[in-house]
């Protein structure tokens, strides 16, 4: 299985709202990673867990908080967001840590936010 | 930090050959040279990665320049399902896995 799962696919909330993404990996590895993706730009990184511990947080707003329960498990929680952090936000994993050189990340889906 | 430099675009036909050219003239001596592909509506893919020598997967073959000042993707037949735009990425000194993207070339496949 090399999957990573995201869920939900689409997701509207309003600026008062409190919602989750959830990312799901069953591939043993020990690196996950969100991302956020304006239309038509590259991704940027936001967040790298490794083994579970916040390794890199790349300066993003209080508003997007990064949880990850275990291993197989990362979710980004939402509140008060604004109109300009609609965007596809991706999950990625990896075999090792954000500092192992050489290991691919393996991306799911996304989930496309709309905050209105 | 090593910056690398794609064309915005590039046409191909079905079933020829692509090679999509990468600058990196800054990279250092420990950077690894890694290449994704974004579908439409989807999320990153890997697709090769190398240090110095030439690579060959299934997907691609990396050609790598002696001075590896630029590098090169190939991919041997292209079809229409390899419509994406391809990222070239430098991980920088000490961060492994820490992937910078930039604008990437949107390859464009003609039936």
């Amino acid at each position: 299985d090399t999957e990573v799962t995201q869920t939900p696919k689409h997701l509207v909330m309003g600026m008062t709202n409190k919602k989750s993404l959830k990312c799901e990996q069953h591939m043993g590895h020990r690196a996950m990673y969100w991302y956020k993706q304006k239309a038509k730009k590259p991704p940027e990184l936001m967040f790298v867990y490794s083994y579970e511990k916040l390794s890199i947080n790349e300066s993003v707003p209080s508003r997007f908080s990064p949880e990850c329960p275990n291993s197989s498990l990362l979710n980004l929680h939402l509140h008060a967001l604004q109109p300009e952090d609609s965007a596809l936000y991706l999950c990625a994993s990896s075999l090792s840590g954000p500092h192992y050189m050489g290991y691919e990340q393996y991306f799911g889906p996304g989930t496309r936010l709309t905050v209105t | 930090d090593a910056k690398t430099t794609q064309p915005n675009s590039m046409e191909s036909n079905e079933e020829e050959p692509v090679h999509l050219p990468c600058n990196h003239s800054t990279i250092s001596g420990t950077d690894y040279i890694h290449w994704y592909r974004q579908l439409p509506s989807q999320g990153p893919e890997y697709v090769i990665h190398g240090l110095t020598s030439n690579v060959n997967n299934r997907m691609a073959s990396l050609a790598i320049a002696e001075d590896r000042k630029s590098s090169t993707l190939i991919l041997h037949r292209a079809t229409l399902r390899d419509a994406a735009v391809y990222y070239c990425i430098l991980t920088y000194n000490n961060a492994g896995n820490m992937l910078t993207f930039g604008g990437g070339t949107r390859l464009m496949v003609k039936p």
